[in-house]
């Protein structure tokens, strides 16, 4: 059974920071793998989607990256500003279609 | 208006009572999902739809009842519900299913069964 990881569980750093968080999955057979973010009482968004045949992908100030065999996906935000303060979750879609998703890291953003 | 909207945004019920959630996607999408989010839990997928029809049901009780009547509009009817499942309830839109497509999600409901 596919079991999707997110660490740190919560994160708060300055503004203008560098981050990374970080996911990881058990099973490594995904079709693909995406990043979300939430902010509170919203739905989600879509940030990235990295196929399972990519190593990564990029928009703006976010890049994830994906290694499949070791069952790991990083999200790095370059110049981190408060606006970015939200939950971010990552998600997996196994072979059969279904999203499975991680518990999310709860990003702060301090001025 | 655009993209996938919800109503109610917030809902409080009893056990016994009869209540439903709408969803209504406005981006020519065949696809559409329920999910539920508990607190400190991951999102769960409930049910998918692809053209009205059904093509998953995870395991959720029959308390909750989903219905596609068309491609643009998908119902979760709710009834004798439990304190457990207060959670928020996003719903989701895609273009089909195949797997490579984006989900654009609903803002939630949040429900709290008293």
């Amino acid at each position: 059974k596919q079991e999707v990881t997110q660490i740190p569980a919560a994160l708060s750093v300055p503004e203008g920071e560098n981050l990374v968080l970080n996911c990881s999955f058990t099973d490594s057979a995904i079709y693909n793998l995406q990043w979300f973010r939430q902010d509170p009482g919203k739905g989600l968004t879509s940030l990235l989607l990295i196929q399972s045949s990519q190593r990564e992908q990029t928009s703006g100030r976010l890049n994830a990256s994906l290694d499949k065999s070791s069952g790991r996906s990083t999200l790095y935000i370059a110049a981190s500003q408060p606006g970015d303060s939200a939950t971010y979750l990552c998600a997996v879609r196994n072979q059969g279609g279904k999203l499975i998703f991680g518990q999310g890291t709860e990003l702060s953003v301090k001025p | 208006e655009t993209g996938v909207t919800q109503t109610p945004r917030h809902l409080v019920m009893g056990m016994t009572n009869k209540k439903s959630l709408k969803c209504e996607q406005h981006l020519g999408h065949n696809a559409m999902y329920w999910y539920k989010q508990s607190a400190k839990k991951p999102l769960e997928l409930m049910f998918v739809y692809n053209f009205k029809e059904q093509t998953e049901n995870n395991s959720v009780p029959s308390r909750f009842s989903p219905e596609c009547p068309n491609s643009s509009h998908l119902f979760l009817h709710l009834h004798t519900l439990q304190p457990e499942d207060s959670a928020l309830y996003l719903c989701a839109s895609s273009q089909g299913t195949s797997g490579q497509e984006t989900q654009y999600f609903g803002p939630g409901t949040r429900l709290l069964v008293l």
